[in-house]
């Protein structure tokens, strides 16, 4: 089956720092999104991705389905933006279903 | 508030004892999943339902877990005899069908096996 695979597994900021987190899959894909999971457990939607840029306050994602891979840009980072970040993927005939990779985790210190 | 709901947000019971999750997704959306998440994980696809049809079932998902959607709305998540193996969150989402689109998760239910 498709694999999903995120980097840095865990990453440590100050805050004001900014950031990148990378997702590369193993195959072609239908969907993409990116998932904050918040302390209580819930995933937050950030972005539904499939290809392409989009940005969303200091948030922004890029797609390059051609190269299998995304990256989660956060700029300015607070401490609310602590947790873990998810990329999860759709695969051609997946009925909408997500693979999600094992996440990364991120810790911003005042 | 129009998400996905779920219930009950935590549940604690002995080992051998029978749950039950319940799942209430977005309005109109016609597929709904299950997924399980435990400590240091990413989700992992149980199942998953269109309409009242359930379509697709992991491995994941022994015959001590069943899953229905009765009516096409609702969704239920039995464990019958749980094992401390099954303690875990139990995510569920729910899509509004179109060929590729965006999935919404609940906050789901945070099980403990003692």
């Amino acid at each position: 089956g498709i694999q999903v695979e995120q980097s840095p597994p865990d990453l440590i900021l100050q805050e004001g720092a900014n950031s990148t987190l990378r997702c590369n899959f193993s195959d072609s894909v239908n969907n993409l999104q990116w998932f904050h999971q918040n302390p209580w457990g819930q995933l937050i939607n950030l972005f539904y991705i499939p290809s392409g840029t989009k940005q969303n306050g200091r948030l922004s994602a890029t797609t390059v389905a051609t190269e299998r891979y995304s990256l989660l840009y956060i700029s300015s980072s607070q401490t609310t933006d602590s947790g873990v970040y998810f990329c999860a993927v759709e695969y051609p005939g997946g009925y909408n279903k997500l693979i999600f990779g094992a996440g990364t985790r991120l810790a911003v210190h005042p | 508030d129009t998400g996905v709901s779920q219930d009950p947000r935590h549940k604690i019971t002995k080992r051998g004892q029978n749950v039950t999750f319940r799942c209430d997704p977005i309005s109109e959306h016609n597929r709904l999943y299950w997924y399980r998440q435990t400590l240091g994980q990413g989700p992992e696809f149980l199942t998953y339902f269109q309409n009242e049809a359930q379509l697709e079932k992991s491995r994941l998902l022994s015959d001590r877990f069943s899953a229905e959607r009765p009516k096409g709305s609702f969704s239920t998540l039995e464990i019958q005899r749980t094992e401390q193996g099954d303690s875990a969150m139990y995510l569920c989402a729910s899509s509004p069908g179109q060929a590729a689109g965006e999935l919404f998760f609940g906050e789901g239910s945070r099980l403990t096996v003692l």
